[in-house]
């Protein structure tokens, strides 16, 4: 089953225009993670938050996470076509015995047009 | 560093073969994590292997099966190959840093179709 949920899961935007996308969460979590994937390649790390902060910054990426809420945003700032992936949120699951696993949701699609 | 490599990079299999992919992580990660990308079920995940020893399961039949050797290199094997086993598989490596999944590096891939 997802940990996280993406939304929306499809977007679609101008080129210099703001992408966000939002992810929910079911269980307490100890950090949060975002990565990209270009069409049917491999997965690029973005960022790692820890559940103790409010808000992180990458260059034109911008996550926040509300733990209260169960909740995180990624902001991509002045989007490029070069933005056009899927991006996925990604929580640290309880697997047992003292160990944790990488759950991901299903991703949003965002195409930036040029 | 080189990244993550994966191979081979596409396979082409009937149903009923086994295959087997490999995986080599950077240089210095002891984690390799491995994961199952259908357009159906997203992205699922298989297992992780840590210093050769099988540290996380997820929820797939014993059919999917991994091992980890001395130089951290992966291989995943699935036997008795069924249609709904056609995907992109996906390895990806860690550092351990603490107890909890940190950045992982992940590999192109290696697409598998089952006719």
């Amino acid at each position: 089953s997802q940990q996280g949920e993406e939304d929306p899961q499809a977007l679609s935007i101008q080129e210099g225009e703001n992408a966000t996308m939002n992810c929910s969460y079911k269980t307490s979590i100890n950090n949060l993670q975002w990565y990209r994937q270009n069409s049917g390649r491999g997965l690029v790390h973005l960022i790692l938050i820890r559940s103790n902060e409010r808000e992180k910054h990458s260059g034109r990426l911008r996550v926040t996470l509300d733990t209260s809420k169960k909740s995180s945003s990624l902001l991509i700032t002045a989007s490029r076509a070069a933005d056009t992936a899927s991006y996925f949120c990604a929580t640290d699951t309880y697997s047992g015995a003292g160990s944790y696993q990488l759950t991901f949701g299903k991703g949003t699609k965002l195409s930036v047009i040029p | 560093k080189a990244g993550v490599t994966q191979t081979p990079r596409y396979l082409i299999k009937t149903r009923g073969q086994q295959v087997t992919l490999s995986c080599s992580p950077i240089s210095g990660h002891r984690s390799v994590s491995w994961y199952q990308q259908t357009p159906g079920q997203g992205l699922q995940f298989l297992f992780e292997y840590f210093s050769e020893t099988q540290r996380n399961k997820g929820n797939f039949p014993g059919r999917f099966s991994g091992r980890q050797f001395s130089n951290s290199r992966s291989e995943m094997n699935v036997s008795t190959l069924e249609l709904g086993d056609s995907a992109l598989y996906l390895c990806a490596s860690s550092l351990v840093t603490g107890g909890f999944p940190d950045e992982q590096f992940f590999g192109p891939g290696t697409r598998l179709t089952v006719l």
